[in-house]
């Protein structure tokens, strides 16, 4: 079993949609970060949430912390092209990464 | 915030030969990171890499398969050995900075085993 688990695994939408991108797990966590892999480039940092409930918005992505600290949302308001890439919740747990399943978005012009 | 390349960025190679990634990072670094990744899916660790001391394996990867090397804290490199087509993936080296709770990756290495 995952640790983390992302849904939906995959998603293929029109510019201009919204969309969430889910990351649940069982266990509870100090912190968890979202990472974007654009096609051909290891991941990158896109926010860290450290507190239950918490909600950080980074121009149109709007990150939220379950107030468990069990689970997160990714939402993403009107998409464009330029936010195709692999999705990946992680936590850091003793002194490793875990990373989530994943969740690979097409955004179509 | 750390800047990670990698050697080669894609390979093609035939079954039962050698290849041998290197990762150099701008910045010294106690642990480097190995990492496996199918396209499009999330990334499994293979192992970690300490400055002056053997790698320690993830459950799955054994040494004989990819030894690791760690001359200096800013160089590493994974050798995936006697290579089959299951081998055929993304390997990407990752270094963490506890600072900032994150870590950095290098573009990966795309490898294609015939």
């Amino acid at each position: 079993t995952q640790l983390l688990e992302q849904s939906p695994q995959f998603l293929s939408i029109q510019e201009g949609e919204n969309l969430t991108v889910y990351c649940n797990s069982s266990s509870v966590f100090s912190s968890l970060q979202w990472y974007r892999q654009e096609p051909g480039e290891g991941p990158v940092l896109l926010v860290t949430v450290v507190t239950g409930g918490e909600v950080k918005k980074l121009k149109r992505l709007t990150f939220q912390f379950g107030d468990a600290r069990k689970d997160s949302s990714l939402h993403i308001t009107a998409a464009q092209p330029g936010d195709t890439g692999l999705y990946l919740c992680a936590v850091l747990t003793g002194n490793q990464f875990y990373f989530g399943t994943g969740t690979s978005l097409t955004v179509i012009p | 915030s750390a800047v990670i390349s990698q050697k080669p960025s894609r390979d093609i190679c035939q079954r039962g030969t050698s290849l041998t990634i290197q990762c150099q990072v701008d910045s010294q670094v106690t642990m480097m990171f190995w990492y496996r990744q199918q396209p499009g899916q999330s990334l499994t660790l293979i192992a970690t890499a300490n400055q002056g001391s053997e790698a320690t394996y993830e459950s799955g990867f054994v040494i004989d398969k990819f030894p690791i090397s760690r001359p200096n804290l800013t160089f590493s490199t994974l050798t995936v050995s006697n290579m089959s087509p299951e081998d055929s993936s993304i390997y990407l080296c990752s270094v963490e900075s506890r600072l900032a709770e994150t870590q950095y990756f290098g573009p990966g290495t795309r490898l294609l085993v015939l």
